[in-house]
């Protein structure tokens, strides 16, 4: 069935370094994935998006990277703050008549040590 | 500019009680959706609404059902509410039916005793 799965649960990282959260996803048809960051308590909060045509894109300290061959996404962060800390999600959207509609993954927690 | 609002933030019903739980998008949004998002999981999709229409919906009963009003917000209704229910319930804006920029509101943390 339609998925979207983390490899990792937790991730735990010294402050200053980089940050890697993986993703696989399962329908091959989908061409839009979002990376969300989720903090206790509160709504999860768009860092970036990428569409299929692409296979990398960056942001403010942020890169995704895209491997359609293999249905895997990644995020990076560069020189992870304490303030990274949080559950990154990540989410795929259906496409064709189901725009809008998004498939979240379990979560992976970054835990940052200052 | 506000973003996504939703009220009330925390909800404490009784089983077989109904609930109504409201949500503002974001300036420019025409696209509301709700999730449920249980302890430790993803958010789950429940329905799409668009154009004052449920255009999309997911996995869940008919117990669940929703409103959109012409000025974009939207209601979100569950009856017959199980202990099961209890769960962060989001709201995401986005604009049209296209997958585009999704935004959520801190969503409504909704306990069933």
């Amino acid at each position: 069935g339609e998925s979207v799965g983390l490899h990792l649960p937790t991730l735990s990282v010294q402050e200053g370094d980089n940050s890697i959260i993986n993703c696989a996803y399962s329908n091959s048809a989908s061409d839009y994935f979002i990376w969300y960051k989720q903090e206790s308590g509160k709504g999860p909060q768009f860092i970036i998006d990428i569409r299929s045509n692409m296979d990398k894109r960056q942001g403010q300290r942020v890169t995704v990277l895209l491997n359609k061959t293999v249905k895997h996404l990644s995020l990076q962060i560069a020189a992870t703050q304490p303030g990274d800390s949080a559950v990154y999600f990540c989410a795929e959207g259906m496409g064709n008549n189901q725009g809008g509609k998004l498939i979240f993954g379990q979560g992976t927690e970054l835990s940052v040590k200052p | 500019d506000a973003g996504v609002t939703q009220s009330p933030t925390h909800l404490i019903k009784t089983r077989g009680q109904q609930v109504t739980l409201r949500c503002s998008p974001k300036s420019g949004h025409d696209t509301v959706s709700w999730y449920q998002q249980a302890l430790g999981q993803g958010p789950q999709f429940i329905f799409q609404y668009y154009e004052e229409e449920e255009r999309q919906r997911g996995n869940f009963p008919d117990r669940f059902s929703g409103h959109q009003f012409p000025n974009y917000s939207s209601e979100l209704n569950v009856n017959a509410l199980l202990l099961g229910d209890s769960a962060l319930y989001l709201c995401a804006s986005s604009w049209g039916l296209a997958d585009t920029e999704a935004f959520f509101g801190q969503g409504t943390r909704l306990t069933v005793v």
